[in-house]
């Protein structure tokens, strides 16, 4: 099956600076990798996605890049504010309502 | 729109007993996958379902059982609890529209079993 690895699993960032995450996966038959941001006591939300036939998107302040050829992909924040301050996901997914998910990385912004 | 809802919110049980959660997606949505959070294990894939029918598993035992109704709605059971079946259970509903398949989470049911 997929296996997703991601890092680092802890961050801390000063606020206005920037946070990058990186996640790599296993299966070349992956072709939907979503992100997903999870506050304390609530669920996972999806906050970006990319697919495999695009190489980036940026949505304001958050931006993905995959490179499928190396098979990884990765999350940058920019401006960084308290409010960032979550566990952050990254998932990978062939049939796209089976995700399989990295560790986790908990983002810290410092104010 | 109303986001996807899972009840009960907390839940405590004995190890033995069975338990059964439920889940009811975003309106139109006729997806609805089930995932288990651990802070050992993260987030692990259960099932899914579709138009009543389960299209896929994870890797977990048989005690773990979902269904989906007509309205999309879906349950999940886990019979006979152990110990480690305390987590975090999440649902997450997908419109499955062409070529859209992002998968929305609800809050989860939080499970401890003593």
């Amino acid at each position: 099956g997929e296996n997703v690895e991601q890092h680092p699993s802890t961050l801390s960032v000063q606020e206005g600076d920037s946070a990058v995450i990186k996640c790599t996966y296993s299966d070349s038959a992956s072709n939907y990798f979503p992100w997903y941001k999870q506050e304390l006591g609530k669920g996972p939300q999806l906050i970006i996605d990319i697919r495999s036939n695009v190489g980036e998107k940026k949505d304001q302040r958050i931006a993905v890049t995959l490179n499928k050829t190396a098979k990884h992909f990765s999350l940058h924040i920019t401006e960084t504010q308290p409010e960032d301050s979550a566990v952050y996901f990254c998932a990978a997914s062939y049939h796209d309502y089976k995700l399989s998910f990295g560790a986790g990385t908990t983002v810290t912004v410092r104010a | 729109k109303a986001g996807v809802t899972q009840t009960p919110r907390y839940l405590i049980k004995t190890r033995g007993q069975q338990v059964t959660l439920s889940c009811s997606p975003i309106s139109g949505h006729r997806s609805v996958s089930w995932y288990q959070q651990t802070p050992g294990q993260g987030l692990q894939f259960l099932f899914e379902y579709f138009s009543e029918t389960q299209r896929n598993k994870g890797n977990f035992p048989g005690r773990f059982s979902g269904r989906q109704f007509s309205n999309s709605r879906s349950e999940m059971n886990v019979s006979t609890l152990e110990l480690g079946d305390s987590a975090l259970y999440l649902c997450a509903s997908s419109a499955k529209l062409a070529n859209r398949y992002e998968q929305y989470f609800g809050p989860g049911t939080r499970l401890t079993v003593t």
